[in-house]
């Protein structure tokens, strides 16, 4: 049963214009949130966090939004640029844990 | 520029055979996990470690996988005997957890992986 679902796999958007990736969650335990970007044959990074009691968080170019009542957060990256072409994946975590359940990750192409 | 390190990079072996791989986490990092990357499930937990104790590792199959940590700087993951479907790329990340129980604020710095490849 996969408790972090990201259901596009792959998006394509014009450089400058917004991408917006989205990720649904299952269990409402899940109190912490991370986003984290991977580029080809290196390990995942972390790009931007929010915790439950927020429903924003914004660093720079990336913003990510969370709606507890629908159980879904985004990552808004405005305006796009090609080296944001990567895989993103979002993650969760409950409290009291150290571990965070990834979703399946989604590969962001921003065209040229 | 603390990083963590991960080796193999990649691995080609027989069906059969054992495979190490090895990590070694950041310093002073009291949290280390083997993640496995596939295309279906994306990227799924295997184990974690708390300082050197392993804590969860309800991911992995037990017949054939273990995890170690023998030392801080060094944790390992063996598989035995190998499998095809064991192919896959293997990544170890470690954290730094300041306050008992609490996970915000905290991240997970991750390796590079070890791309492994069972014939």
């Amino acid at each position: 049963d996969q408790q972090v679902k990201q259901n596009s796999p792959s998006l394509s958007v014009q450089e400058g214009r917004i991408s917006i990736l989205n990720c649904d969650y299952t269990n409402s335990m899940f109190d912490y949130f991370l986003w984290y970007k991977k580029y080809p044959a290196e390990g995942p990074t972390f790009l931007i966090s929010i915790s439950s009691i927020k429903d924003k968080n914004e660093d720079g170019r990336f913003t990510v939004f969370l709606n507890k009542s629908a159980k879904h957060l985004s990552l808004h990256i405005v305006p796009s640029q090609p080296g944001d072409s990567a895989v993103y994946f979002c993650a969760a975590s409950g409290k009291g844990t150290y571990k965070y359940i990834f979703g399946t990750g989604t590969r962001l192409k921003v065209l040229a | 520029d603390a990083r963590v390190t991960q080796t193999p990079r990649h691995k080609v072996t027989e069906m059969g055979q054992e495979v190490t791989m090895r990590c070694q986490p950041i310093l002073g990092h009291n949290t280390v996990f083997w993640y496995r990357q596939t295309m279906m499930q994306g990227l799924e937990l295997l184990a974690y470690f708390r300082n050197r104790a392993p804590l969860d590792d309800s991911g992995m199959p037990k017949d054939r996988f273990s995890a170690e940590m023998p030392d801080a700087t060094l944790a390992t993951l063996k598989i035995q005997p190998s499998e095809p479907r064991d192919s896959a790329v293997y990544f170890c990340a470690s954290g730094l957890v300041r306050s008992k129980g609490l996970a915000v604020g905290y991240e997970q710095y991750f390796g590079p992986g070890t791309r492994l490849t069972v014939t």
